[in-house]
């Protein structure tokens, strides 16, 4: 199976800071790699597909980047709204496998 | 719009099955795949399996292989996990999602699995 490390585990910070998620594939996936935004109490919600590609109606904010096997996600500005679990995901292999998970806290 | 609905929280005794359900509407149930995936507490999201709405072909995770069962009704536009052999480590909360994009989710539905 394909392992998914995100870093860091967790993270607090400012609003209208700079914010970046890494997540490093244990192989090349391909840039077969989603993003997933999960706040409290609710289902996650797809932020970006294909490394670098924002959901309609994603604030322009967000931005994914990276090959291979590492891959980054950028909050350029944090909002209060932002605040949520934010989760990596390859598709290239099965079994389908996401990252451990980066809680951002205010 | 596109949504899926799931049925309502399970609670289980060690050795029973569950069976959720996934309720589908505003798009064609039988043009994509249906993905089912499971959060444990305190635990990273775990893909279980899918379902071609279409075809009815099944891909599971080895982790459930012979555990978990994905079927689906067109007429009824709804998938269904059915989990075997339920441990207290099967409690979670199980998910369905649309597509290769994951998009979007159903609600989620606890199941609780306790003696």
């Amino acid at each position: 199976d394909i392992q998914m490390t995100q870093s860091p585990s967790s993270l607090s910070a400012s609003v209208g800071d700079r914010v970046t998620i890494t997540c490093q594939a244990s192989q090349d996936i391909n840039n077969y790699l989603n993003w997933y935004q999960q706040k409290p109490g609710k289902a996650p919600k797809p932020l970006i597909y294909d490394v670098s590609n924002l959901e309609t109606g994603v604030p322009s904010r967000f931005s994914g980047s990276g090959s291979g096997t590492d891959f980054t996600l950028t909050i350029s500005s944090l909002q209060p709204e932002d605040i949520a679990t934010y989760y990596c995901q390859q598709y290239d292999n099965f079994p389908l496998t996401f990252g451990g998970g980066t809680k951002v806290e205010i | 719009q596109v949504q899926l609905v799931q049925s309502g929280a399970e609670v289980k005794k060690p050795g029973a099955s569950v069976k959720v359900s996934c309720k589908a509407s505003g798009y064609t149930f039988s043009g994509y795949t249906l993905h089912w995936v499971r959060q444990a507490p305190g635990q990273r999201l775990e893909w279980m399996g899918w379902i071609n709405a279409g075809n009815a072909n099944t891909k599971y995770s080895q982790k459930f292989q012979g555990r978990v069962t994905i079927t689906r009704d067109t007429s009824a536009s709804t998938a269904y996990m059915e989990l075997s052999s339920l441990i207290s480590e099967d409690t979670a909360i199980y998910y369905c999602a649309r597509g290769q994009g994951f998009d979007p989710w159903g609600q989620g539905t606890l199941v609780t699995v306790s003696s």
